[in-house]
């Protein structure tokens, strides 16, 4: 399975965005990439997913490298219930598991 | 709709104790999932379904068995539970496996002495 790196942690001041990075050199041409995000004590939530173009959605933005190899998680203006841990994650198109690495842990200041 | 929802939300077990965990779903989903989150760690995948009827192992699928005898529902058992199974248990469920989004619950605490 294609890996991912994030870095451990990250911090951000309230209503400033936020850039999570994620590398992913050895992804394939079938690779869909997938950030999920977990708040405390809960379950992981989608945030958002994309294959080779940028995508936007309510909650975030992804920007995808020209050659696929990295990845950048976009959040316009954090808020302090955006602190939380953010998963990016490889999916093969057919593949029917997810694998979870650490994750990065987002701290959110008022 | 209820989503994906857990039962229990927390239980203590003795080495040795079985239990059964329960996932249900109300989003007529095909696939359904139990992984495990141990301290500080990202979140494993023990089993998954397909379909009623079916299951297949993950990651880490030993000392554990699953059933799906209704589209709603996914069992998680643990025949001989062992402390190194001390974990919190998500299930999740999605229509597709591919590019769709997972729902996840809220999990199970687990706690085996």
């Amino acid at each position: 399975d294609a890996k991912t790196t994030q870095p451990n942690s990250m911090e951000s001041n309230e209503e400033e965005p936020v850039h999570l990075p994620c590398n992913h050199s050895t992804i394939s041409g079938t690779d869909y990439i997938h950030w999920y995000r977990q708040l405390p004590s809960q379950g992981p939530e989608y945030v958002i997913h994309g294959l080779t173009s940028n995508v936007n959605n309510r909650m975030a933005s992804l920007a995808i490298a020209e050659d696929r190899k990295s990845s950048t998680l976009i959040l316009h203006r954090a808020t302090l219930r955006d602190a939380a841990v953010y998963y990016c994650i490889l999916r093969y198109v057919n593949n029917n598991d997810m694998r979870f690495g650490a994750g990065t842990r987002l701290t959110v200041k008022p | 709709n209820a989503g994906v929802t857990q039962t229990p939300k927390f239980r203590v077990l003795k080495t040795g104790q079985s239990m059964t965990l329960l996932c249900a779903q109300d989003m007529n989903h095909e696939y359904m999932y139990w992984y495990r989150q141990d301290p500080g760690m990202g979140l494993r995948l023990i089993h998954y379904s397909v379909g009623e009827g079916t299951t297949a192992k993950g990651e880490v699928p030993d000392g554990y068995n699953v059933s799906r005898l209704k589209k709603q529902n996914f069992l998680l058992g643990l025949e001989s539970a062992a402390p190194s199974q001390t974990s919190v248990y998500f299930c999740a469920s999605s229509r597709t496996p591919s590019g769709e989004t997972q729902y996840f619950g809220p999990g199970t605490r687990l706690l085996v002495l």
